[in-house]
């Protein structure tokens, strides 16, 4: 079935320097991948997501960049803040809005003032 | 306009009583998913409904798990004679067609 995975599991940087969380899938008929924030307690927050027809996508301070090819998607966070500290989820799906989400398995973030 | 609504946001139970959760789509969502996370992990599918139908029910154990979204009020996820494997936290998603899935606060339950 499919699988993505995420790396790393931790990252830790410094305020204001960038944050690059990336993901691989294996299923070749994806084409939505969607980020999510999790903060602790809460349910996950749709933070920037990408379609198979699109290379890459920026909103403000967070960038999402698709290679179909090698199959696999990153997320860049750039001049951190501590409000960015949570755990981030990538996931794939194979048609958006309307078919289950195959999530990795999260990345704990956090930025060091 | 109102996000995903789930209800209780806590819930225990000993083992062998039955669980219900609940679930409000946001307002003009005709599409509703359940996943289950345990702690320090991801988010697992569970399955897929529309109104008055499952379209996806891949996720679901065979036994004990059941899930309903029915023409009027929320989705329902039951769980029977729960068991200690059961406590995790169970998300709701909504999502119109086409677009992204918005999650809900979910159900923390506990089986004692």
């Amino acid at each position: 079935g499919e699988n993505v995975e995420q790396h790393p599991s931790t990252l830790s940087v410094q305020e204001g320097d960038s944050a690059v969380i990336k993901c691989t899938y294996s299923d070749s008929a994806s084409n939505y991948f969607p980020w999510y924030k999790q903060e602790l307690g809460k349910g996950p927050q749709l933070i920037i997501d990408i379609r198979s027809n699109v290379g890459e996508k920026k909103d403000q301070r967070i960038a999402v960049t698709l290679n179909k090819t090698a199959k696999h998607f990153s997320l860049h966070i750039t001049e951190t803040q501590p409000e960015d500290s949570a755990v981030y989820f990538c996931a794939a799906s194979r048609i958006q809005g309307a078919q289950k989400l195959v999530f990795g398995q999260g990345t704990r973030l956090t930025i060091n003032p | 306009n109102a996000g995903v609504m789930q209800n209780p946001r806590h819930l225990v139970r000993r083992r062998g009583q039955e669980a219900r959760l609940r679930c409000s789509p946001m307002k003009g969502h005709s599409h509703v998913y359940w996943y289950r996370q345990l702690p320090e992990e991801g988010l697992k599918f569970m399955v897929y409904l529309q109104k008055e139908n499952i379209i996806d029910e891949s996720g679901m154990p065979k036994e004990r798990f059941s899930a309903e979204f029915p023409k009027e009020g929320p989705s329902i996820l039951r769980i029977q004679q729960v068991v200690r494997g059961d406590s995790a936290a169970y998300f709701c998603a909504s999502s119109p067609v086409r677009e992204g899935q918005f999650f809900g606060p979910g159900t923390r339950l506990t089986v004692l």
